[in-house]
């Protein structure tokens, strides 16, 4: 059965300091994949997607994403965060699975 | 920006009573989807409807559960006898299509149900 897993569930990490969170899925076909974050209190919204090409993806608020196949990974990346990233971080495959979520916490 | 709505934004229920969940989706869309995320667990699709039926659904979604679009604008969820276990938070989502061809689902805030 397909799925999608996160391995980090809680990560802190102080301002600038660069961002890497794991996604893995599961899956063998062709699979479009999701980051989406939810801030404190706020809606899910979408970070960046991939569906085909490029397998660098970037995203909105300096986010970008790697598809490596080989690895069945699509890691969310941010080289610098910023107290503002303090939110949850969900991976997602277009057949409506959703990993568990990262909590992020940056400190100022 | 055009946002997905859900009323109520708490809803407190006891076990075995019916419970209605509300979403109005974004006014253009044409795919609708109902989600829930247990307190610690992952956010689990529940169903996905359109063209006034559902199109997909989860394991989760049994004969407990209906999805109905009364209206052009408001996509319900229904529990029709609540179990302690259906206590989490759901979402509602639409698309303008499919995701698989490249629309993103937007979500709502949620509606937190409390089942006691």
């Amino acid at each position: 059965a397909q799925s999608v897993s996160q391995h980090n569930h809680h990560v802190i990490l102080s301002e600038a300091a660069s961002l890497e969170l794991g996604c893995n899925y599961s899956y063998g076909g062709t699979v479009n994949l999701f980051w989406y974050v939810q801030y404190p209190g706020q809606h899910l919204q979408l970070l960046l997607k991939y569906f085909s090409g490029d397998p660098l993806v970037k995203g909105i608020k300096g986010f970008e994403a790697e598809f490596i196949k080989s690895k069945f990974s699509f890691n969310l990346r941010k080289p610098s965060v910023q107290w503002s990233d303090t939110a949850e971080y969900f991976c997602a495959s277009d057949k409506f699975y959703f990993g568990s979520g990262t909590k992020l916490n940056v400190k100022p | 920006e055009p946002e997905v709505t859900q009323t109520p934004s708490h809803q407190v229920t006891q076990m075995g009573q019916e419970v209605i969940l509300r979403c109005v989706p974004i006014s253009n869309h044409l795919y609708f989807y109902w989600y829930r995320q247990i307190l610690g667990q992952k956010v689990e699709f529940l169903v996905s409807f359109y063209n006034n039926e559902i199109s997909e659904k989860s394991e989760i979604f049994d004969d407990q559960f209906s999805v109905e679009r009364p209206d052009g604008s408001n996509f319900t969820l229904k529990i029709r006898s609540t179990k302690l276990e259906d206590s989490a938070m759901y979402f509602c989502a639409s698309s303008e299509a499919g995701t698989s061809l490249t629309h993103e689902q937007y979500f709502g805030p949620g509606t937190r149900l409390t089942v006691t």
